[in-house]
């Protein structure tokens, strides 16, 4: 299946930094890209949504200065945790279609391993 | 609006004996139905899918899921459980409108040897 490159895997920072996350797409171009945060035990949840050329959309409740998101090439999307403090900590997913997976809503998401930020 | 339910927080079942997860959905129009596999401090991995066809689906190592559309149901099942499917299972669905993905709260699987 398609790859998606998650990078850090972990990250520990102190209060106040700014956290930068990657998400690539090794073999495919993604123009879309999808963020989660996923609590301990709990399901994922969708952050937003990053357009490749244009501004990520936002879930509903999630701060989009916070959380910026820039997808500046059609297999990079990156999210940065700004002035992050310990409630931020938590494990955050990026994923993405892959074209030969099905067309855009009938393919399934391919998932990065997963970034996991402690905020200190 | 979607929505996805997975009943149980927790399966625990024998080695070698069958598994079930269960998973109910709803959606507007046809549902597009998805499950996928957590390791611990991993990101999903994609086990199989339903989009239109046979009821049973066959997924990766071993395991299928069958789609109900009366009982609004996409139950994950593997014949034979192994130590190492121990894990956290996520449904997940999509409807035809082009929404984003729903996931379920998941459902943790230990396979007891």
């Amino acid at each position: 299946g398609a790859v998606v490159s998650q990078h850090p895997s972990r990250v520990i920072c102190k209060s106040g930094t700014s956290v930068k996350i990657e998400c690539r797409s090794l073999d495919f171009q993604a123009t879309t890209m999808f963020w989660y945060r996923q609590f301990p035990k709990q399901s994922l949840m969708l952050m937003a949504t990053s357009n490749e050329g244009s501004k990520a959309t936002y879930e509903q409740g999630v701060e989009k200065d916070k959380f910026l998101i820039n997808h500046a090439s059609l297999t990079l999307s990156t999210l940065t945790v700004t002035s992050a403090h310990p409630e931020d900590s938590s494990f955050y997913i990026c994923s993405a279609h892959a074209p030969s997976s099905g067309s855009l809503y009938t393919g399934e998401l391919f998932f990065g391993e997963g970034s996991r930020l402690t905020v200190l | 609006a979607q929505s996805v339910a997975q009943p149980e927080d927790q399966v625990n079942v024998a080695e070698g004996n069958p598994l079930t997860v269960k998973c109910t959905y709803s959606v507007s129009g046809n549902p597009y139905l998805f499950w996928y596999v957590q390791y611990p401090n991993r990101g999903l991995q994609f086990l199989l899918k339903y989009i239109t066809g046979d009821n049973l689906v066959k997924g990766s190592y071993g395991f299928e899921a069958e789609f109900n559309k009366s009982q609004t149901s996409f139950h994950l099942k593997k014949p034979s459980a192994l130590v190492s499917d121990s894990a956290l299972y996520f449904c997940a669905v999509r409807g035809d409108y082009g929404q984003n993905f729903v996931f379920g709260p998941g459902t943790r699987l230990s396979v007891l040897p």
